[in-house]
């Protein structure tokens, strides 16, 4: 069965430090790698997302990811935090076709901003 | 355009009622997924409707949930007898279709959330 850690569980970085969210999974094959933001009393936002392809996937916000095979690991970046960026960050992983339906979620990672 | 709708968005009831929970998809989208978000259990993934195909319910936690989808379009999430533990945010998301026609996985909308507090 699929599943995704993320082990941490809350992060406080200043206003314009960099910013790294960590992202293992579990699948038996190459998966569907997701980062969602949930900002409070919000519905779940895509920030980026990676299939195939280049390992090092954009999104949205200015936030990218890095898949890396040998790590199981997908972490999500951003150069320079805002404000704005507090929020509730999940990691998720999807199944390739013939799998599992649904998405299955880390339990996310509270990002707090410092001024 | 309008995005996934979800309706109530808070809804408080007493141990032992039933709750009927509602989506309203994004116009188009022959798939549709419900997640309950809870403090203990994270995001998980409960059932999943593709068009008028029976629906995958493996994740459902117990038999006293259920859910249809009409037409192919809205859905409606029910809980009989609710119990306290059943205290979540329940989502729903939606998507043009579980896969594109190369495979790939498609991107899933997701609505505000229905918060349930049972007392």
């Amino acid at each position: 069965a699929q599943s995704v850690t993320q082990p941490d569980i809350h992060i406080t970085v200043s206003e314009g430090a960099s910013l790294e969210l960590r992202c293992n999974y579990s699948y038996g094959a190459t998966p569907y790698l997701f980062w969602y933001v949930q900002s409070p009393g919000q519905g779940l936002q895509l920030l980026l997302k990676y299939f195939s392809g280049d390992t090092l996937v954009q999104g949205i916000k200015g936030f990218e990811a890095e898949f890396k095979r040998s790590q199981s690991s997908f972490n999500l970046r951003k150069p320079s935090v805002h404000w704005s960026d507090a929020a509730e960050y999940f990691c998720a992983v999807g199944a390739r076709r013939g799998g599992a339906d649904g998405l299955t979620f880390g339990k996310g990672t509270h990002l707090i901003i410092q001024p | 355009g309008a995005g996934v709708s979800q309706s109530p968005s808070n809804k408080v009831t007493e141990k032992g009622k039933d709750v009927e929970l509602r989506c309203d998809p994004i116009s188009g989208h022959t798939a549709l997924y419900w997640y309950r978000q809870s403090l203990g259990q994270g995001l998980e993934f409960l059932i999943y409707f593709q068009g008028n195909s029976a629906p995958d319910k493996s994740g459902l936690p117990s038999d006293r949930f259920s859910a249809e989808r009409t037409g192919g379009s809205v859905s409606t999430l029910t809980i009989q007898r609710t119990q306290q533990e059943d205290s979540a945010v329940y989502l729903c998301a939606s998507s043009l279709g579980e896969y594109s026609s190369g495979g790939a996985l498609r991107e899933q909308f997701f609505g505000p959330g229905t918060r349930l507090t049972v007392l």
